[in-house]
């Protein structure tokens, strides 16, 4: 069975200092991973996706993420934060041939001045 | 180009009561795929629609039932409701034929509330 790991509930970073988020998957084939942000009271927009190929991957806002297979790892990483980019960020595995998404537990993101 | 829209966008009901929540999917996509995500969690799959029949579910009761129009848009049902079932609950749309290829794109979901 698929399940996602994101061993840490809250990340406080200044405002222009680099972040790394981690998410770590559990999956017997390869995975499809997802990176999810989600601002209070709204639904969840995605910032970016790893199917094959290259395994570091650009998303939207200036995030990227690198798929490393043998830590079973997909990490999210911003080299500048910005006080906007505070929030939920949940990292999610999906399955070929379905589109049913296992989630993690999320990350909140506190940025503080 | 409307997104993925739902409604209600806050519900209340009492325990034992019936709801239902209503979603519309992207202006293109055929499935819809519904999410429950209760407080401090991640959301957690409940089942898809696909040509009007459920294609997928997750390790739901019953109690959750759901439906698809021939215009794409769906109903998530939930009958003799309990406390736990209090969460927002989240509609994505996609691409049917895609798989996982096709990015599932996130309603703001509802607010279900249960005294």
């Amino acid at each position: 069975a698929q399940s996602v790991t994101q061993p840490d509930i809250h990340i406080t970073v200044s405002e222009g200092a680099s972040l790394e988020l981690r998410c770590n998957y559990s999956y017997g084939a390869t995975p499809y991973l997802f990176w999810y942000v989600q601002s209070p009271g709204q639904g969840l927009q995605l910032l970016l996706k790893y199917f094959s190929g290259d395994t570091l991957v650009q998303g939207i806002k200036g995030f990227e993420a690198e798929f490393k297979r043998s830590q079973s790892s997909f990490n999210l990483r911003k080299p500048s934060v910005h006080w906007s980019d505070a929030a939920e960020y949940f990292c999610a595995v999906g399955a070929f041939g379905f589109q049913k998404l296992v989630f993690g537990t999320g990350t909140r993101l506190l940025v503080s001045p | 180009d409307a997104g993925v829209t739902q409604s209600p966008t806050h519900l209340i009901k009492t325990r034992g009561q019936q709801v239902t929540l209503r979603c519309s999917p992207k202006s293109g996509h055929d499935t819809v795929s519904w999410y429950q995500q209760a407080l401090g969690q991640g959301p957690q799959f409940i089942f898809q629609y696909y040509e009007e029949e459920e294609r997928q579910r997750g390790n739901f009761p019953d109690r959750f039932s759901g439906h698809q129009f021939p215009n794409y848009s769906s109903e998530l049902n939930v009958n003799a409701l309990l406390l736990g079932d209090s969460a927002l609950y989240l509609c994505a749309s996609s691409l049917g034929r895609g798989g996982i290829n096709q990015p599932q794109h996130f309603g703001d979901g509802t607010r279900l509330s249960i005294l």
